[in-house]
């Protein structure tokens, strides 16, 4: 099965700062690739697929790019409300469907 | 506005068995694929098992297989997984989620606990 290393695991940051996020497939995955925001004590949201479409609603500070195997996910400017766990996952023909580990972003 | 509401959890035995449902309303639940995703305490997320739109195709991952069944009833708008020989580690948030495209998962319920202890 293919891994997905994500990284950093945990990431402090201020508000207005641009944060970005990586994940690395362990082999070519093309851009089959998705973004999630989970806050806590609430059910993940989809925020961005196929590498780079941002999900309908999602605001336009988010963004996501890369393909192949490397992959990256950025806020332009970090706001309070993104304080959040953001993990990356990983789709194929068939299952399973495959998380990153996470990253925890917490205030500054 | 699509909404999927998850029941059944709660705490049983190992070996023991337990049943969630998932109830969707909003969207023509006949022609999506849906699936089931776990969180344990502290935790990622995990995949569970996934169910094609007219059962057609259902797919468990490695740690679920031969113990969870997934199912589902298109006429009362219902998914559900049966979990049978539970062990400590199924302990986890279990969400049901609707397969919006190929393959992201679109919306989520709020999830239902599963605790697997003596």
């Amino acid at each position: 099965d293919i891994q997905m290393t994500q990284s950093p695991s945990s990431l402090s940051a201020s508000v207005g700062d641009r944060v970005t996020i990586t994940c690395q497939a362990s082999q070519d995955i093309s851009n089959s690739l998705n973004w999630y925001q989970q806050k806590p004590g609430k059910a993940p949201k989809l925020l961005i697929y196929d590498a780079s479409n941002l999900e309908t609603g999602v605001p336009s500070r988010f963004s996501g790019g890369g393909s192949g195997t490397d992959f990256s996910f950025t806020i332009s400017s970090l706001q309070p409300e993104d304080i959040a766990t953001y993990y990356c996952q990983h789709y194929d023909n068939l299952p399973p469907y495959i998380f990153g580990q996470g990253t925890k972003l917490e205030l500054k | 506005e699509v909404q999927l509401v998850e029941s059944g959890g709660g705490l049983v035995k190992p070996g023991g068995s337990l049943r969630l449902s998932c109830e969707a309303s909003g969207f023509s639940f006949s022609t999506y694929t849906m699936n089931w995703l776990r969180q344990a305490p502290g935790r990622g997320l995990e995949w569970v098992s996934s169910i094609s739109s007219r059962s057609t195709f259902i797919y468990y991952g490695d740690s679920v297989k031969g113990r969870f069944t997934i199912s589902r009833d298109n006429s009362k708008n219902s998914l559900y997984l049966q979990m049978d020989s539970l062990r400590a580690e199924d302990t986890a948030v279990y969400y049901c989620a609707r397969e919006g495209g190929f393959v992201h998962f679109d919306y989520w319920g709020l999830g239902t606990l599963v605790i697997v202890s003596s």
